[in-house]
C-alpha cells in the first residue's frame, strides 16, 4: 500500500497569499495517477486537480499542481477566501486507493 | 450536473449490517463510469473502500473486503453499500462517488454519518 504524507498539517496563511502544499508518497506513483481534492464542512468533496498537474473542469488557474515520482505539490498563487478549506491528495495508481492525511489551510 | 445522494440509518447496531444507498442525478449510471464508495471516521482522513461498474464488476480495499458488498440498480439509477459485522471503528462519513478513469473521484455526494453503538 503506498502511503501519503501531507505536511504541513496547518498552513495559516492570509488572503493573497500564495500556498504551497507537499505531498510525499512511500514509493513511486505511477504514471503521474495523482489527484488533489477541496473539502469544505457541510460541502461535496471538490476534485481540483488529476494526473499530478492537469486542472479539473471549472477549477482556477490559480490552482496548479507538479511533480512525479513520490513528492508532489499543490500551489495555490493568490489565496481567495473561499480557498481555505482542507485540501488531500490521492494516488490512484495500485490499489488499494490512498489518501493523504490532509492539510488545512487557515485564515490567519 | 451530477449529483450524488447518500440514505440510509444513521445509527446502526455493533455486529449488524450497514446499509447505504446513493441515488444518482444528471448522469446515465449505465454510462462507462465506475461508482464508488469512501469514507472518512470523525476527525480522521479518508479511506476508499471500493468501486463498481455498471455491469456489475467490483473492486475493493482488500482490508474491507471480506466484509464489503457494493451492487448496483441501474434501473433505479442507484448502487448501494453494505458492511457486515461492523464495530466502533466503522463509525464515519460514508461519500458516494462517481470514479472516471481508473480512479480519479470526480463527484462526491456530500456524505452521511453513520454511527456504530448499542
Amino acid at each position: 500500500e503506498i502511503v501519503l504524507t501531507q505536511t504541513p498539517g496547518t498552513l495559516s496563511l492570509s488572503p493573497g497569499e500564495r500556498a504551497t502544499l507537499s505531498c510525499r508518497a512511500s514509493q513511486t506513483v505511477t504514471s503521474y495517477h495523482l489527484a488533489w481534492y477541496q473539502q469544505k464542512p457541510g460541502q461535496a468533496s471538490r476534485l481540483l486537480i488529476y494526473g499530478a498537474s492537469s486542472r479539473a473542469t471549472g477549477i482556477p488557474d490559480r490552482f496548479s499542481g507538479s511533480g512525479s515520482g513520490t513528492d508532489f505539490s499543490l500551489t495555490i498563487s493568490r489565496l481567495e477566501p473561499e480557498d481555505f478549506a482542507v485540501y488531500y491528495c490521492q494516488q490512484y495508481g495500485s490499489s488499494p486507493l490512498t489518501f493523504g492525511g490532509g492539510t488545512k489551510v487557515e485564515i490567519k | 450536473q451530477v449529483q450524488l445522494q447518500e440514505s440510509g440509518p444513521g445509527l446502526v447496531k455493533p455486529s449488524e449490517t450497514l446499509s447505504l444507498t446513493c441515488a444518482v442525478s444528471g448522469y446515465s449510471i449505465s454510462s462507462d463510469y465506475f461508482w464508488g464508495w469512501i469514507r472518512q471516521p470523525p476527525g480522521k482522513g479518508l479511506e476508499w473502500i471500493g468501486n463498481i461498474y455498471h455491469r456489475g464488476s467490483t473492486y475493493y480495499n482488500l482490508s474491507l473486503k471480506s466484509r464489503v458488498t457494493i451492487s448496483i440498480d441501474t434501473s433505479k439509477s442507484h448502487f448501494s453499500l453494505k458492511l457486515s459485522s461492523v464495530t466502533a471503528a466503522d463509525t464515519a462519513v460514508y461519500y458516494c462517488v462517481r470514479v472516471r478513469g481508473v480512479g480519479i473521484f470526480d463527484y462526491w455526494g456530500q456524505g452521511t454519518l453513520v454511527t456504530v453503538s448499542s
